[in-house]
Order: C-alpha cells, then structure tokens, then sequence
C-alpha cells in the first residue's frame, strides 16, 4: 500500500534551517510527482512547491522562492524541504503528498505530517 | 493566483440532516476543451491530513460514502453530506487545481447540533 513517512517535529530558532524528509513506498517513486504542502494552525493548507523524482525538477511557489529547496534521493525513494531564514510564521505543520496522476495537482495520499515550530 | 472562498466558517447539523457547504473561486475553474470542472474537495479529521472525497467536482473518489456529493461549475461550487454521521465531524477544504500554484479554501468546520 502507498505511504509517505515523514520525518520527526523540529524545533528552530528564527534564523534557522531545517531539512524534512518523506520517504514513499508501495509504488513506483519516479512515476508521480512530490508536493510540499504546509498548515498553519486553524489554516487552510498552503502549496509550497512540487519535485519530479525522476529526473529531480522542481517548481516553487513564488513566495517560497529563494527559501525552499526540494531534492530527493531514488536510492532510497526519499525526497526533501530544505527550508532556510525560518521566521515565527513559519510554525506549521508540513506534509509531502504525491499527486494522483503526472498531469493533475489532486493529493492522493500524504504523508502524517512533521510539525515545525518556529521560536525564540 | 486563484483565490478560494469558503462558506459558512463553520455549521452544526444534527445527526442524520443535510450539510452544505459553498466554495466560490475568483476566477472559473472550469476548462472549455474538456468541459471538466478543476476542483476538489478533502475532509480532514483532528491529528490527520486532508483526504481527498471528490473531484473534477462531482466525482467521488474510490471509498467514499455516496451521502457526500459535489456539484457546481465554472466558479461556485457546494459540497453536500445528505445524512450527517457522526464520523463526519471534520473540517472541509475545496481546491482548485485548473492553474499553479493549487490553491485552498480556508475550511468549513461540520459539527454535530
């Protein structure tokens, strides 16, 4: 079956960086696309940017951009968010999530989600 | 970006009885070239992430109770449960998915009266 395992809860100065994993199984890593998607606390989500796994192109949501990188690793069928300059409103929980198809941005399945907490 | 709009913030039903929920988007969703309606709609449970129950507006996905129901195009949108369970208690998000980035409505939150 498909699952998305994330990574553990991050706790970041302001400043900071931190780095999320989610690791897929139960497919084939390169057929679908990853997305990151974030939640603020009593928030709708927020689509932060997308990685193709199979040759590792990204696009990023222009609010992102210059802050977030998202690489992954096909050995290990993982990908990453590398996020940088973290700020109080940043605090968030973060999802991966894989799209249902190659073309559609509907989320089929997600990851259970690494809670980042941004504080001084 | 396409700016999602959801209504009412949240609604208490009673168990059994009909809940509904609006999404407007500021701009159509809907594609001419295939006459397809670019929205979906996810419930989230506490401690949970979204799960997708609709899509291309209308179409339930594979599992999920025919009591939830899409309809709408172009711009607005309603999701409706016909006969409220108590595992229904959730919030609800639409999403569009016609441009990027994807964007989401800010959730409706179904109680129980």
């Amino acid at each position: 079956q498909v699952q998305l395992v994330q990574s553990g809860a991050e706790v970041k100065e302001p400043g900071a960086s931190v780095k999320l994993s989610c690791e897929a199984s139960g497919y084939t890593f390169t057929s679908y696309s990853i997305n990151w998607v974030r939640q603020i606390s009593g928030q709708g989500p927020e689509w932060m940017g997308i990685i193709n796994p199979r040759d590792g192109s990204t696009t990023y949501a222009q609010r992102f951009q210059g802050r977030v990188t998202m690489t992954r690793d096909t050995s290990t069928s993982t990908v990453y968010m590398y996020l940088r300059s973290l700020r109080d409103e940043d605090t968030a929980i973060y999802y991966c999530a894989k799209r249902i198809d190659s073309s559609l941005n509907i989320f089929d399945y997600w990851g259970q989600g690494t809670l980042v907490t941004v504080s001084s | 970006d396409i700016v999602m709009t959801q209504s009412p913030d949240s609604l208490a039903v009673s168990l059994g009885e009909r809940a509904t929920i609006n999404c407007k988007s500021s701009q159509s969703v809907l594609y001419s070239s295939n006459n397809r309606n670019y929205l979906t709609w996810y419930q989230q449970k506490p401690g949970q992430p979204p799960k997708v129950l609709i899509y291309w507006a209308s179409t339930r996905e594979s599992g999920v109770p025919d009591r939830f129901s899409g309809s709408g195009s172009g711009t607005d949108f309603t999701l409706t449960i016909s006969s409220l369970q108590a595992e229904d208690v959730a919030v609800y998000y639409c999403q569009q998915y016609y441009t990027s980035p994807p964007t989401f409505g800010g959730g409706t939150k179904v109680g129980i009266k």
